[in-house]
């Protein structure tokens, strides 16, 4: 099976741009996570889509928004992009919900977003 | 609130050594843990979940960690360190919200470094 994949790997933007970043995740996943990684604030969480309902979202700003299709492909959009909002993006995926029945998430290779 | 800690930043080791990266938690249930693994440049790789049986688990590339319910720890081990297991490792929790959710949270990170 493929894993899980990001596009784009690698963008640039200026303050107050907005981006869009699409994760694809492994045939089957219903489930898809999206974290930030930081140096100063490390792995955040940033929402979580099951089945095309969001059930979870960390503590961002409204600024960050995400979708999950029927396919179960996501897309997070960051609007007015700040420069703290470089970081590396994170999309994981999982077979199952979360529930009593759990398994392991895996990972996609990021997309390492640069705000100018 | 869920949480892990990760007490130290860097761990050195020659390679053939053993190797300990020490991992703590805090759960207010039954923890779901996990360590993951980042080579530069990369996403975050799944070496190996603790959620219920035996307290030692085996994972990926000769690692195991050993669940202690009275220390509250989830160390991962290695008999013999390579010079190719430098990379930064993660241990995380499962969240629990109240819901289902995949969401995790994550320890601050350790990098290992093995001298050959």
């Amino acid at each position: 099976k493929a894993g899980v994949t990001q596009t784009p790997r690698y963008l640039i933007k200026t303050r107050g741009q907005q981006v869009t970043l699409s994760c694809s995740p492994i045939s089957g996943h219903r489930s898809v996570s999206w974290y930030q990684q930081t140096p100063g604030q490390g792995l955040q969480f940033l929402f979580e889509y099951f089945s095309e309902t969001q059930r979870n979202k960390g503590n961002f700003p409204g600024r960050f928004s995400g979708r999950q299709f029927s396919n179960s492909r996501s897309e997070m959009n960051v609007s007015t992009l700040e420069l703290g909002d470089s970081a590396l993006y994170l999309c994981a995926s999982s077979s199952t919900g979360g529930g009593a029945t759990y398994n392991e998430q895996f990972f996609g290779p990021g997309t390492r977003l640069t705000v100018l | 609130a869920q949480s892990v800690a990760q007490p130290e930043d860097q761990v050195n080791v020659a390679e053939g050594n053993p190797l300990t990266v020490k991992c703590t938690y805090s759960v207010s249930g039954n923890p779901y843990l996990f360590w993951y693994v980042q080579y530069p440049n990369r996403g975050l790789q799944f070496l190996l979940k603790y959620i219920t049986g035996d307290n030692l688990v085996k994972g990926s590339y000769g690692f195991e960690a050993e669940f202690n319910k009275s220390q509250t720890s989830f160390h991962l081990k290695k008999p013999s360190a390579l010079v190719s297991d430098s990379a930064l490792y993660f241990c995380a929790v499962r969240d629990d919200y109240g819901g289902a959710t995949n969401k995790l949270i994550f320890g601050t990170g350790t990098l290992l470094a093995v001298q050959p």
